[in-house]
C-alpha cells in the first residue's frame, strides 16, 4: 500500500549517527513535493519531527536533520540517545490517482 | 495549545458503518488554510491517510477508500466526523485525526490526536 519505501529497521549505539532513507518516485518526491518526518514513540501518536524536507519544529533537538535529493529523502539522527528508540515515518504528496497524501513503510530505530 | 481527540465505538461488526468524531480546540476550521485529516494505523503496520476536509469545505479522499468514506465538519462545535461504510476486519486499526495547514499540497500533519482503536469483529 505504501508508495514510499523505508528500511524496516536501523540500529546504533548511543552517540552514533544513523540515517533513514525514504525512497519514492517521479509522482511524489521526484515531482518536487516536500517530505516530512514523524516520530512515533511506543504506544503513542505520531509527532512531527521534520517538515518541508529539512525544517525542525520548535522543541525538536538539532540532532535530527532532514534532506532530500531526487526521488529520495533522508532523516539523520546524530548523537543517538536511548529516548530516540521509536518508529519513524516519512510523508509526502503523490500526484497519481487524483492526488493523495502518502506515508512511508516505517523504520524502527533501536538503540543498542 | 492545540489539541485533538478522537471518539467513537471501539468495536464494530463486519458490514456495519463506522462513525468517528474528532473534537479539537486551539484553532478554528473556519480559518483560511486550515484542514483536519484522518489517518489510520493497523496494529504493527504503517500509517495510511484516509481523508481531509479544509476550511472552505473542500474534501479529499484516499482513492482506494473513496467509495466508503465521507468527511464532514461542524465548525460551531469544532468537530470533524468521518464515516466509513461496510467495515471489514482488515479495517481494524487505530484511527487518528490531525490538523493540517494548507500550503499548496506540500502539507504536513501537526499535531495529532491520541488515536482511537477500532476493532472489527463479529
Amino acid at each position: 500500500q505504501s508508495v514510499l519505501t523505508q528500511p524496516p529497521s536501523v540500529s546504533g549505539a548511543p552517540g552514533q549517527r544513523v540515517t533513514i532513507s525514504c525512497t519514492g518516485s517521479s509522482s511524489n518526491i521526484g515531482a518536487g513535493y516536500d517530505v516530512h518526518w514523524y516520530q512515533q514513540l511506543p504506544g503513542t501518536a505520531p509527532k512531527l519531527l521534520i517538515y518541508g524536507n529539512s525544517n525542525r519544529p520548535s522543541g525538536v533537538p538539532d540532532r535530527f536533520s532532514g534532506s532530500k535529493s531526487g526521488t529520495s529523502a533522508s532523516l539523520a539522527i546524530t548523537g543517538l540517545q536511548a529516548e530516540d528508540e521509536a518508529d519513524y515515518y516519512c510523508q509526502s504528496y503523490d500526484s497519481s490517482l487524483s492526488g493523495r497524501y502518502v506515508f512511508g513503510t516505517g523504520t524502527k530505530v533501536t538503540v543498542l | 495549545q492545540i489539541t485533538l481527540k478522537e471518539s467513537g465505538p471501539t468495536l464494530v461488526k463486519p458490514t456495519q458503518t463506522l462513525t468517528l468524531t474528532c473534537t479539537f480546540s486551539g484553532f478554528s476550521l473556519s480559518t483560511s488554510g486550515v484542514g483536519v485529516g484522518w489517518i489510520r494505523q493497523p496494529p504493527g503496520k504503517a500509517l495510511e491517510w484516509l481523508a481531509l476536509i479544509y476550511w472552505n469545505d473542500d474534501k479529499r479522499y484516499s482513492p482506494s477508500l473513496k467509495s466508503r468514506l465521507t468527511i464532514t465538519k461542524d465548525t460551531s462545535k469544532n468537530q470533524v466526523v468521518l464515516t466509513m461504510t461496510n467495515m471489514d476486519p482488515v479495517d481494524t486499526a487505530t484511527y487518528y485525526c490531525a490538523r493540517q495547514i494548507a500550503v499548496a499540497v506540500n502539507n504536513w500533519f501537526d499535531p495529532w490526536g491520541q488515536g482511537t482503536l477500532v476493532t472489527v469483529s463479529s
